[in-house]
């Protein structure tokens, strides 16, 4: 089965800074890749997906992330942190060939803190 | 549209007590989840359904049935609750999925689960 790997259980960043959450995956076929924001004591929101039409991939609120095949990852970014970003970050694969009814496998989440 | 709803928000089980977890979506989707969140430990999936009466286990299925007799309502249930199965449960659907189609996943708010 698909999985990914969330480098990073905590990220700090100043309000206005760079935000980088790090997620690689493990496939040898071109995967499904999903980025979701949770806030407290709330669903997961989808940020946004990766299709194959274009490796830069932008996403609600700011966010992007881009899906590099040589080095299996598909890292979230968002150029300047504001207060409201803090929350938790899970980056989500599925198989392409249907398995588990094409479920999602999260990775372990990351959570950020932005710090004024 | 409500989108993925589930009920109840919060409750408290007492060791070897039974209930059952509500989730109804209103977006005519076939496939539907079950997942459990635990702290650092991202979402595991318990079952999912591909569509009214088929239902397959997930990666921790152990403790739990489901039931999927309209493409609705896909409730989950606990029949002996137990102390492990202190958890956030979140409901997700998602349209008709294939080789070719990355739908993402809509979650429901979550049932906060205590099993004392």
């Amino acid at each position: 089965a698909q999985s990914v790997t969330q480098l990073g259980s905590h990220v700090s960043v100043s309000e206005g800074a760079l935000v980088l959450l790090r997620c690689n995956y493990s496939s040898s076929v071109p995967p499904y890749l999903f980025w979701y924001v949770q806030y407290p004591n709330q669903g997961l929101q989808l940020l946004l997906k990766y299709t194959s039409a274009a490796t830069l991939v932008k996403g609600i609120n700011g966010f992007e992330a881009e899906f590099k095949k040589s080095e299996t990852s598909f890292h979230l970014t968002k150029p300047s942190a504001h207060m409201s970003d803090a929350a938790e970050y899970f980056c989500a694969v599925s198989d392409p060939d249907g398995s588990s009814g094409y479920a999602l496998n999260f990775g372990k989440g990351t959570s950020l803190l932005v710090t004024p | 549209n409500a989108g993925v709803t589930q009920t109840p928000k919060f409750r408290i089980l007492k060791i070897g007590q039974s209930m059952t977890l509500q989730c109804t979506q209103d977006m005519n989707h076939n496939y539907m989840y079950w997942y459990r969140q635990d702290p650092g430990m991202g979402l595991k999936l318990i079952y999912y359904s591909v569509g009214a009466g088929i239902t397959d286990k997930g990666e921790v299925p152990n403790g739990y049935n489901v039931s999927r007799s309209t493409t609705e309502d896909f409730p989950l249930r606990l029949e002996l609750a137990a102390p492990s199965q202190t958890s956030v449960y979140f409901c997700a659907s998602s349209r008709l999925r294939g080789p070719a189609d990355n739908s993402p996943l809509h979650f429901g708010n979550g049932t906060r689960l205590t099993v004392t």
